[in-house]
This record gives structure tokens, C-alpha cells and sequence, in this order.
């Protein structure tokens, strides 16, 4: 099954307000990446958080990691409806398995303008 | 980052034939994998496509399946054989770049595949 949970499955905000998704994961990674998928195409990169970090920001997005919990979380702020979207968070376990990620289930942005 | 770009963008099939999807990316990267997306789902990975070896393929995927080809340090190719309906899926190439200490994973546009 997936590591990686993520909730809520959707959200539904107006422009200009924060979205805020969570992930948690079972077993210990290396690092954690979050991606946007827009209407079932390719993945974007929007940043990635290592095990020994705790909070790392670009733009108007702020990631954080709790690795005692097992969970991160991703913050946008002052949404745009360019924000809607499906984000994921992948879980990079590291060692012998780097680089095989392991998926979320992914939160459903909508901002409506 | 990495420039990827994915053979065929989408693709309707027939039930027992098989596709071949291609990816190409702008530099020589050493890790390549291919992940399948279920229609509303999330993503799972298939294989590590090795540069001069087998791929090695995750629990539940098998090469007679889903044989890959990586040639070189730019392009892999991930077959879909004998397909049926069950195999509609958005399938996705990505390449591992380091930067720093630590890997980013980057993807492909990703290929629709539906099959009849």
C-alpha cells in the first residue's frame, strides 16, 4: 500500500486565503518532495525537504517536517486559482531504495477566483 | 533541473497489443525510473531503468509485462505488452539530479494510454 497519506483528499478555498495539506509516512526516509499535477499531466517539483530539516520555504509555499511524527505538511499562502491542483508528497527512503519514491494519494486543490 | 520529454504524449489501443513509450531527457542522468498513475490515482513505481543492465522492477510488476530498454545516459523505453483495459494509466518517466547532497526527482509530461 502507500506510505504516504495525505489529507484532506480536497479542499476548496477562495483566492487569497491559505491551503494547508498533510502527509504522513510509516518508515524513515532520507527526504521528502512535494509535486503539483495539473489536470493529470506531467509532475512539478515545488521543493524538497531533507530528514534533517525542519521547515524550508520558496515563494509563497512553506514545507515542514516532523520526522518524530512521521508527517509534513505544505502551505500555500494567498492563493491564486493557478494554485488548483493535485498535490502529492513522495517520501525518498534513501539507502539502497534511493531515489524509488513512494507516493502520497494526493490532495485536490480547488481555489475558486 | 531537467528538460524530459515523453513518446507518445497519449495513445488509444487495442486489447493484446503492446506500445512502446519512449523518454528522452536533455542530460546525461544516471537514475531513470517509470511510475504508473491509475485513472484517480496516485502514482507507483514500476521500475529503476539501469543503464547497462536488467531494470529492476518494484513488487507487482514483471519485465514480461513491462520490459524496459536504456541504452544510454539520456533515453529509456518502457513496453506495455499484451495490454488490456486494466492497463490505462497515465505512465510516467522521471530522472534522479543531484543537486548538492541530495536528489530531486524530476518528470516526464507523461504518456495517456487507454485501452480498449
Amino acid at each position: 500500500s502507500q506510505q504516504g497519506e495525505e489529507d484532506p483528499q480536497a479542499l476548496s478555498i477562495q483566492e487569497g486565503e491559505n491551503a494547508t495539506m498533510n502527509c504522513s509516512y510509516k518508515t524513515s526516509i532520507n527526504n521528502l518532495q512535494w509535486y503539483r499535477q495539473n489536470s493529470g499531466r506531467g509532475l512539478v517539483h515545488l521543493i524538497l525537504i531533507r530528514s534533517n530539516e525542519r521547515e524550508k520555504h520558496s515563494g509563497r509555499l512553506r514545507v515542514t517536517l516532523d520526522t518524530s511524527k512521521k508527517s509534513s505538511s505544505l502551505l500555500i499562502t494567498a492563493s491564486q486559482a493557478a494554485d488548483t491542483a493535485s498535490y502529492f508528497c513522495a517520501t525518498d527512503p534513501g539507502g539502497t531504495s534511493y531515489g524509488k519514491l513512494t507516493f502520497g494519494q494526493g490532495t485536490i486543490l480547488t481555489v475558486h477566483p | 533541473s531537467a528538460v524530459i520529454s515523453q513518446k507518445p504524449s497519449r495513445d488509444i489501443c487495442q486489447r493484446g497489443t503492446s506500445l512502446t513509450i519512449q523518454c528522452q531527457v536533455d542530460s546525461q542522468v544516471t537514475m531513470m525510473f517509470w511510475y504508473r498513475q491509475q485513472p484517480g490515482q496516485s502514482l507507483t513505481l514500476i521500475a529503476t531503468a539501469n543503464q547497462g543492465s536488467e531494470a529492476t522492477y518494484e513488487s507487482g510488476f514483471v519485465i514480461d509485462k513491462f520490459p524496459i530498454s536504456r541504452p544510454n545516459l539520456t533515453f529509456s523505453t518502457l513496453t506495455v505488452s499484451n495490454m488490456s483495459p486494466e492497463d490505462s494509466s497515465i505512465y510516467l518517466c522521471s530522472v534522479e539530479i543531484w543537486e548538492g547532497n541530495y536528489n530531486e526527482q524530476f518528470f516526464g509530461p507523461g504518456t495517456r494510454l487507454t485501452v480498449l
